[in-house]
């Protein structure tokens, strides 16, 4: 089975602008969930899709959001963009819903200047 | 809010020497995982514990989960560079908060 993938795998944003990154997830695997990795903050949560609708949520503002299709693939968005949002944007999938092990995509590296 | 805390933080040692790495929460989780990421990769799942007291072995690595499910440790024996990476701890909570927490991470370095 081909893994979760992440498209783009680099991107590079000013200050203001949004920007949407986009999730495929594992075949068979319904639930993918976003998370946001940084040096200081480490892995956090950000939400989480599972068939189309969104089912959990960190704690994150408003200008983080995201949206899953009937296909699973999910997309997340930042809208004015801060220079804090530069990060590592991970993308999970997962098919277990007791033990929600993730498999996680390569991620997308977000500099914003 | 659950918090889960990971130490070391950064651990350097030289091949062959064992080490342990701990996760400890004051929350009580339903399962815990073990996640490595390399640099440039995501995490990759390498065990989830889910009784109290389990214990599961691969190859070199330990894990354990403590008995009231609320800590967990993973032991490496005889490392290898290979083994180099960001060793991350996952706890799931159950019911209608249902995600994972992750620790802090513990960033292991294997020198030849």
């Amino acid at each position: 089975k081909a893994g979760v993938t992440q498209t783009p795998r680099y991107l590079i944003k000013t200050r203001g602008q949004q920007v949407t990154l986009s999730c495929s997830p594992i075949s068979g695997h319904r639930s993918v969930s976003w998370y946001q990795q940084t040096p200081g903050q480490g892995l956090q949560f950000l939400f989480e899709y599972f068939s189309e609708t969104q089912r959990n949520k960190g704690n994150f503002p408003g200008r983080f959001s995201g949206r899953q299709f009937s296909n699973s693939r999910s997309e997340m968005n930042v809208s004015t963009l801060e220079l804090g949002d530069s990060a590592l944007y991970l993308c999970a999938s997962s098919t277990d819903l007791v033990s929600y092990e993730q498999y996680f995509g390569p991620g997308t590296r977000l500099t914003v200047t | 809010t659950q918090l889960l805390e990971q130490s070391p933080q950064f651990l350097s040692i030289q091949e062959g020497e064992n080490l342990t790495v701990y996760c400890n929460s004051s929350s009580v989780f339903s399962s815990l995982q073990w996640y490595r990421q390399e640099p440039g990769e995501g995490p990759v799942l390498l065990v989830t514990v889910v009784t109290g007291g389990e214990v599961k072995k691969l190859k070199r690595l330990t894990f354990q989960f403590g008995d009231a499910r609320k800590d967990s440790s993973l032991h490496i024996t005889a490392a290898q560079p290979g083994d180099t990476g960001l060793y991350l701890c996952a706890g799931a909570s159950g019911g209608s908060a249902r995600q994972l927490t992750f620790g802090s991470g513990t960033q292991l370095t294997v020198l030849p």
